[in-house]
């Protein structure tokens, strides 16, 4: 069965620092994978995914990813955090075999950067 | 933003009526998939419509049911509603090409409360 892991439910940093957002998965097949990001009472905008090719890949905000098939890890990272990418921050995975769009969501990690 | 639309913002609702969520995909997009997400959780997936039927289905009863029109908007119709219903629900539209599924573009979801 395919899931998806955020093992932490809240990440602290401060302003300026690097960040990071863990994400391990569990797929049968080539993954597909994807970050999404929800703020207060909001939709959820895309950041980035990895389909194939590069394992890091970049995605909007200044934030990138680093697919590791041998950790079956998606974390998601940007060099420098700013106070507004505070939000709820989602891993997803499908099935590259699939054809219907079903996502596997983890449970999300709340990131937050202090001034 | 995307270009995908959502209505109602807010919908309350008592144990045992019908509702019916409506959507409007982006430009470009044949696919519609319907998510809900109860508080503190990460999304699940309900179902997908793609040329007006239904493409995969998440473990969700028969009394959650869909439609897309011609002009790939959607319906998401859910029967009896009972407490658990309570969640904000998702719509997500994307590009069905060679048999897969691209990125999916979240609207900003109807929150439903069941009381």
């Amino acid at each position: 069965a395919q899931s998806v892991a955020q093992p932490e439910d809240q990440v602290n940093v401060a302003e300026g620092n690097p960040l990071t957002v863990k994400c391990t998965y569990s797929v049968s097949g080539n993954p597909y994978l994807f970050w999404y990001v929800q703020y207060p009472n909001r939709g959820l905008q895309f950041l980035l995914k990895y389909i194939t090719g590069d394992n890091l890949v970049k995605g909007s905000y200044g934030f990138e990813a680093e697919f590791n098939k041998s950790q079956t890890s998606f974390h998601l990272k940007k060099p420098s955090a700013l106070v507004s990418d505070s939000a709820l921050y989602f891993c997803a995975v499908r099935a590259g075999s699939s054809n219907t769009g079903k996502l596997i969501f983890g449970q999300g990690t709340t990131l937050q950067v202090k001034p | 933003e995307t270009g995908v639309t959502q209505s109602p913002t807010h919908l309350i609702k008592t144990r045992g009526q019908q509702v019916t969520l409506r959507c409007s995909s982006q430009s470009g997009h044949n696919t519609v998939s319907w998510y809900q997400q109860a508080l503190g959780q990460g999304p699940q997936f309900i179902f997908q419509y793609y040329r007006e039927e239904e493409n995969g289905r998440g473990n969700f009863p028969p009394r959650f049911s869909g439609l897309q029109f011609p002009n790939y908007s959607s319906e998401l119709n859910v029967n009896a509603l009972e407490l658990d219903d309570s969640a904000l629900y998702l719509c997500a539209s994307s590009r069905l090409a060679g048999g897969l599924t691209d990125t999916q573009y979240f609207g900003p979801g109807t929150r439903l409360t069941v009381l």
